[in-house]
């Protein structure tokens, strides 16, 4: 069974910095391209980054490009993603989610339950 | 345009059918996934590659696309289908996934 768990979330001054992991299981991690998607409090859904599979190739958001790293770790099959300088703005709940591919397609077959990032002094 | 357009709300009679869109630009060049979210939870993959259904989604959900639009067709809704629709899709430097701002279905 395909399992994500996120973890990592929690409130966070302006300004300040936060690393979310996604914990992956019931699959085999380095063939999936993965994927960060955020949810605002009672907005849409934001893509903000994708890796591929090998972790090679990343690929950020132009809203949050320069702030944020996503990462892999495919010993640990585990995703990442660091959030520096946050902003007010950043406040959603972050999924990590998998591709149906090796590099990001945007077919997110599974989703974590995600992880909320409050942001506010 | 480097946007995914979606009518904010629809609404349906249950057992009827009803057909949400998605338009954009990057839907010429490349198709759109179609995901559920109900209040709560994850969102559901239920559309991918225009057409075809990921297992355990029901066959009354099907996807379609023509030019720069994405259709997602419930047909015969049921009260559980009641939920916010996302389309998204790659944008046209393929670098970068848009999802569209969300369709609120009630089945009335």
């Amino acid at each position: 069974e395909v399992q994500l768990l996120e973890s990592g979330g929690g409130l966070v001054r302006p300004g300040g910095s936060l690393r979310l992991s996604c914990s992956a299981s019931g699959f085999r991690f380095t063939s999936y391209a993965m994927t960060w998607v955020r949810q605002a409090p009672g907005k849409g859904l934001e893509w903000v980054a994708g890796l591929s599979g090998s972790g090679a190739s990343t690929y950020y958001a132009d809203s949050v490009k320069g702030r944020l790293t996503i990462s892999r770790d495919n010993s640990q099959n585990t995703l990442y993603l660091h959030i520096n300088s946050l902003r007010v703005e950043d406040t959603a709940l972050y999924y990590c989610a998998r591709d149906r591919r090796g590099i990001p397609t945007g077919e997110l077959d599974f989703w974590g339950q995600g992880a909320l990032v409050t942001v506010s002094s | 345009s480097s946007e995914l357009t979606q009518d904010p709300a629809v609404s349906v009679a249950l057992g009827q059918t009803v057909r949400i869109t998605c338009q954009g630009d990057s839907l010429r060049n490349y198709y759109a996934s179609w995901y559920q979210q109900k209040p709560g939870q994850a969102p559901v993959l239920v559309i991918y590659a225009k057409d075809n259904r990921p297992s355990g989604i029901p066959d009354r959900f099907s996807g379609s696309s023509s030019g720069n639009t994405a259709s997602l067709t419930i047909s015969g809704a049921q009260a559980e289908d009641e939920a916010d629709y996302y389309c998204n899709s790659r944008d046209n430097s393929g670098n970068h996934l848009l999802f569209g701002g969300g369709t609120k279905v009630t089945v009335l």
